[in-house]
């Protein structure tokens, strides 16, 4: 079985761009959270989504951050016209329902 | 408002020194208190979940110990391999909450 996926492992971008971060669940998992990881502030939570819907979006900044879990595919994070602040590790975890958080291996994001 | 500590920042250790991590935690109601691994440039890996005061869990070297008010992780005989940054997390239990809440971790260096 699997673990969690995501892609790319390593992502930069130059300011102003967008960037999109994919992650695939483990098999038979339908619940999936994005965490932002910053040296000396630790893991924070930033989303909470089941298929086709957000369920908790509380550790979102209210502009240019959405996410999304559709149907079919991996859920994306996306990030709108970056800036250097968005610069840090992006971790996506999945669980099978109210169960333990799974982690895949991130994604770091630089902005130049 | 929900909050984990742990301590030491960091520790080291010669091989086969056992000794114990801390984790101090104050959240509205426990669902759940997690314990994770992570190494340099990777995602956390999960170790164990305690879910009430008093709950013990074991793994090969590793133990987790949970009371009212924290949570140990108790390293027996260590070694080099078990060098990692060691994470603690919450659980909230509210409604539809999932979202963890991290400490900074615990940096463990064992050393042969």
């Amino acid at each position: 079985n699997a673990g969690v996926m995501q892609n790319p492992r390593h992502l930069v971008r130059r300011r102003g761009q967008e960037a999109r971060l994919r992650c695939s669940p483990m098999k038979g998992h339908s619940h999936v959270y994005w965490y932002r990881q910053l040296p000396e502030e630790g893991l924070k939570f930033m989303v909470y989504l089941q298929k086709e819907n957000i369920i908790d979006e509380s550790g979102m900044p209210k502009e240019r951050f959405s996410a999304e879990f559709p149907k079919e595919g991996p859920s994306i994070l996306r990030i709108q016209q970056v800036v250097r602040g968005d610069s840090a590790a992006y971790f996506c975890a999945s669980s099978p329902g109210m169960d333990t958080q799974y982690f895949g291996p991130g994604t770091r994001l630089t902005v130049l | 408002e929900d909050q984990v500590t742990q301590s030491p920042e960091a520790l080291r250790l010669q091989e086969g020194e056992s000794s114990s991590l801390n984790c101090s935690y104050t959240v509205s109601g426990l669902r759940g208190l997690f314990w994770y691994r992570q190494d340099p440039g990777k995602g956390p890996e999960f170790l164990f979940t305690l879910y009430s005061a008093g709950e013990e869990k074991e793994k090969e070297r590793l133990k987790a110990t949970l009371t009212k008010k924290e949570s140990f992780l108790h390293i027996t005989a260590p070694k080099p391999e078990d060098s990692a940054t060691y994470l603690c997390a919450v659980q909230a239990n509210a409604g539809n909450n999932r979202k963890l809440i991290w400490g900074l971790g615990t940096s463990l260096a064992v050393n042969p």
